[in-house]
């Protein structure tokens, strides 16, 4: 099946910009996405890419997409203490563009 | 739109007991996803069903789960004698149909989740 990676930690401080990443196995990928998980909580879908897109931006998200090296970002500028929380690529790798496969995750802490 | 729900939020169990969780998608969503978070995890397909057709499931669903959507809207999810490896979140999805309008059209809106606990 599909294997996506992502970075387990990363901390950024209040108003800089976080740059999450993600990397997966399968080139043949339909449509690509973010979520986002807070504690306890569902996964809130924060923006998604076409898999013949490069680039898509969405106010203080960045999306960036290389085909080549199977390589997925999210940049959120000025980052804010409430984007704490963990955020997942996910993606669709079958024919059908159906099921989900999720990356492990990675764990965003602003601080002050 | 009320989005996905799912009750009960939280389920305590003990092993051997049998659970059962509803999901109701958002109402023009044709397509409902099942999926299972474990602690530090990425969720993990379980099935998907098409109106009340189940048309996939992932070989993490064992014999003892069971989902259904009988009149294509709401589904529930049983698992018989738990165990306490099915410890987990179960999270529900629904989609609508493909070539629709919209920039939710193609991404997945997902329920808050059932945590399920069994002691």
């Amino acid at each position: 099946g599909e294997d996506v990676e992502q970075s387990l930690f990363l901390s950024v401080r209040e108003g800089d910009s976080s740059v999450i990443n993600c990397t997966y196995t399968d080139s043949s990928s339909t449509y690509l996405y973010w979520y986002k998980q807070e504690p306890g909580a569902g996964l809130q879908l924060l923006t998604y890419i076409f898999s013949n897109m490069d680039m898509k931006q969405d106010q203080r998200l960045t999306v960036l997409l290389n085909k080549k090296d199977k390589h997925l970002s999210l940049r959120i500028a000025d980052t804010q203490t409430g984007d704490s929380a963990i955020y997942f690529c996910a993606g669709t790798w079958d024919g059908t563009a159906s099921k989900l496969t999720f990356g492990t995750g990675t764990r965003l802490q602003v601080t002050l | 739109d009320t989005g996905v729900s799912q009750n009960p939020r939280h389920k305590i169990t003990k092993r051997g007991q049998n659970v059962t969780f509803r999901c109701d998608p958002i109402s023009e969503h044709n397509r409902l996803y099942w999926y299972r978070q474990t602690l530090g995890q990425g969720p993990e397909f379980l099935t998907y069903f098409q109106n009340e057709a189940q048309l996939e499931k992932s070989r993490l669903l064992s014999d003892r789960f069971s989902a259904e959507r009988p009149k294509g809207s709401f589904s529930t999810l049983e698992i018989q004698r738990t165990e306490q490896g099915d410890s987990a979140m179960y999270l529900c999805a629904s989609s609508p149909p493909r070539g629709g309008q919209g920039a939710n059209n193609y991404g997945y809106t997902f329920g808050s989740g059932t945590r399920l606990t069994v002691v």
